[in-house]
């Protein structure tokens, strides 16, 4: 049974490009998170997706931060025109529906992104 | 606002000894409270968890303590062992069916042989 599946694992881009981060939920899970690690902080809350709907994306910049999670496919973080301040390690995360019981997010192993 | 704090930015401790780490929060809504383990490199591992309706669980050499009056918890490791140097994250979230994660910013443990 596979884990949760990120790649790719680092990524460079310059300041003004595109970063496009891909997440594969573990086997029988429909729900995705993302979360963001900035050098020695903790992790941060970005954005919750079941497929093809975003639920919570609360914790996301306005501007220039985009996810989805299509019907087929991987779950996908777009940064349009990234800078330098978003340099860090983008974890994704997945667990099954939270229902009635609390449950554990099963987190992959990141993406660690760095903007020259 | 920080609202889940591990004051300890690092523990170092004894191969065979008690590793204690700290965690307070701060918002009276959270009611589960979760340990992660993280290595370099690597995405943070569940460890264990507990719900506020218990003040203990235990999972072999790890244990978690809830004292909800003073808001805080702790997870204890005995005995300690090499292999469990890394960081440690608390997280919090605000009940069954909640899925948003509160973050601590961890705590670096290093056991020593």
């Amino acid at each position: 049974n596979a884990g949760v599946m990120q790649n790719p694992r680092h990524l460079v881009r310059r300041r003004g490009q595109e970063a496009r981060l891909r997440c594969s939920p573990m086997k029988g899970h429909s729900h995705v998170y993302w979360y963001r690690q900035l050098p020695e902080e903790g992790l941060k809350f970005m954005v919750y997706l079941q497929k093809e709907n975003i639920i919570d994306e609360s914790g996301m910049p306005k501007e220039r931060f985009s996810a989805e999670f299509p019907k087929e496919g991987p779950s996908i973080l777009r940064i349009q025109q990234v800078v330098r301040g978003d340099s860090a390690a983008y974890f994704c995360a997945s667990s099954p529906p939270p229902g009635q019981t609390n449950y554990e997010q099963y987190f992959g192993p990141g993406t660690r992104l760095t903007v020259t | 606002d920080q609202q889940v704090k591990q004051n300890s930015p690092s523990l170092s401790v004894q191969e065979g000894r008690i590793s204690i780490l700290n965690c307070d929060y701060t918002n009276s809504m959270f009611d589960y409270f979760l340990w992660y383990k993280k290595y370099p490199a690597e995405g943070p591992t569940f460890l264990i968890s507990i719900s506020s309706i218990k003040d203990k669980n235990e999972d072999g050499r790890f244990t978690v303590f809830l004292n909800k009056s003073a808001k805080h918890l702790s997870l204890h490791i005995v005995p300690s062992q090499p292999g469990d140097s890394a960081v440690y994250f608390c997280a919090a979230s605000g009940g069954a069916g909640t899925y948003k994660y509160i973050f601590g910013t961890g705590t670096r443990l290093k056991v020593l042989a």
